[in-house]
């Protein structure tokens, strides 16, 4: 069965900086690819999805990750974090009908 | 476009008492899926419907939890009775097919005591 780790249950930087979350995936087939987003007390948002199109996905709130097949990897970036940025970050991976949740990483963005 | 509803936001109980959840998912979705999110964890797959037929509910502990979605449309969640390890987040979503995008509602929280 697939599964998801995420590397890091909590990240910290500093407004303005890079924000790196990191996302190893494991799948018998081509996956589909998710990264979810969770503020406090609301239900998850979907920042964006890789269907086996372009490497590079763009999502929401300048968000991007690159799915590396060779390092089943699906990291989330963004060049410059934000107050609002702040939140729960949870990366899923999709097989058939079936998706999984890794743990989560929580971001906190220091002033 | 209405967004996926779930009744009540936060609900406390004690154990073996009953609970029921109530999701609404949006317009025209076919399939709909509900997680238990314990604290400081990922969501985890309870049960998956496609329209008013159960998909996946491999994960569905059935010796206390029941589902139904007897119309295709919305759908209730059961816990009967509760235990002190049922204190979750319960997470209803809706997809127009299966593998497309999940939109997730809010979320029901249980406090079992």
């Amino acid at each position: 069965a697939q599964s998801v780790t995420q590397l890091g249950s909590h990240v910290s930087v500093s407004e303005g900086a890079l924000v790196l979350l990191r996302c190893n995936y494991s799948s018998s087939v081509p996956p589909y690819l998710f990264w979810y987003v969770q503020y406090p007390n609301q239900g998850l948002q979907l920042l964006l999805k890789y269907t086996s199109a372009a490497t590079l996905v763009k999502g929401i709130n300048g968000f991007e990750a690159e799915f590396k097949k060779s390092e089943t990897s699906f990291h989330l970036t963004k060049p410059s974090a934000h107050m609002s940025d702040a939140a729960e970050y949870f990366c899923a991976v999709s097989e058939f009908n079936d998706m999984r949740f890794g743990a989560g990483t929580r971001l906190t963005v220091k002033p | 476009e209405a967004g996926v509803a779930q009744s009540p936001r936060y609900k406390i109980i004690e154990k073996r008492q009953s609970v029921a959840f109530w999701c609404n998912p949006i317009s025209g979705h076919a399939t709909l899926y509900w997680y238990q999110q314990i604290l400081g964890q990922g969501p985890k797959l309870l049960i998956q419907f496609q329209n008013n037929g159960v998909v996946d509910d491999s994960q569905l502990p059935k010796d206390r939890f029941s589902a139904e979605r007897l119309k295709g449309v919305d759908s209730t969640l059961k816990i009967q009775p509760a235990k002190l390890e049922d204190s979750a987040v319960y997470l209803c979503a809706s997809s127009l097919g299966v593998q497309e995008t999940q939109y997730f509602g809010p979320g029901t929280r249980l406090l079992v005591l």
